[in-house]
């Protein structure tokens, strides 16, 4: 139980374009869900909370406006980085956590974007 | 700000070895630490999480301490395998509603 799934695995797009980033939980139901970042052989960077329904937390630092959340309902959750830049190629990462275990974020497998 | 410390630098064992990893946390102490595995490409697999009033926790071959007065939490693999071999991650939280910060991980390679 508790998987989470992200589409796609990974994406190379041109400079200036957008992707949208999907984060499922397959088999309960998402009352939060986390989306990070990662650079290579760094820790897991927190850019916001997305509460399903409700407008998303962001860390301090990242742009609202660039990278967009929806949290439509409660299996999934989207992240789409806006006219997008070499420097936003990373490897990104969602995490869901369920009503019930509020501790244990459960960790899709991460997405791998290469902005050309 | 609460920092996680993890050494950087690999730790080599060979197979059958006890590994042990350190997490360094600063400030007050978190209300859980959490340790995951990750494999090179892929996200973080959820191992074991500690409280601060806990001071062991274990689980198969694993085995996570908690000392507050050291700020520390090791985090043990016995009969170590090859197939162990991946980045461990430590993670403090200060409540079970709040976020994560993680560590940037410790590289466990174990030999045959």
């Amino acid at each position: 139980g508790a998987v989470v799934s992200q589409h796609p695995s990974r994406v190379i797009c041109k400079s200036g374009t957008s992707v949208k980033i999907e984060c499922r939980s397959l088999d309960f139901q998402a009352t939060t869900m986390f989306w990070y970042r990662q650079f290579p052989k760094q820790s897991l960077m927190l850019m916001a909370t997305s509460n399903e329904g409700s407008k998303a937390t962001y860390e301090q630092g990242v742009e609202k406006d660039k990278f967009l959340i929806n949290h439509a309902s409660l299996t999934l959750s989207t992240l789409t980085v806006t006219s997008a830049h070499p420097e936003d190629s990373s490897f990104y990462i969602c995490s869901a956590i369920s009503g019930q275990l509020q501790e244990t974020q459960y960790f899709g497998p991460g997405t791998r974007l290469l902005v050309l | 700000s609460q920092k996680i410390e993890q050494n950087s630098e690999a730790l080599n064992i060979q197979e059958g070895k006890t590994a042990t990893l350190t997490c360094n946390y600063t400030n007050y102490s978190p209300a859980y630490l959490q340790w995951y595995r990750q494999d090179p490409g892929r996200g973080p697999v959820f191992l074991l999480l500690i409280r601060e009033n806990e001071k062991e926790k274990r689980k198969e071959r694993l085995k996570v301490t908690f000392d507050t007065t050291l700020k520390q939490s090791l985090f043990h693999i016995t009969a170590s395998q090859p197939a162990d071999s991946a980045t461990y991650l430590c993670a403090r939280a200060n409540s079970g509603y709040s976020t994560l910060t993680f560590g940037k991980g410790t590289m466990l390679l174990v030999s045959p």
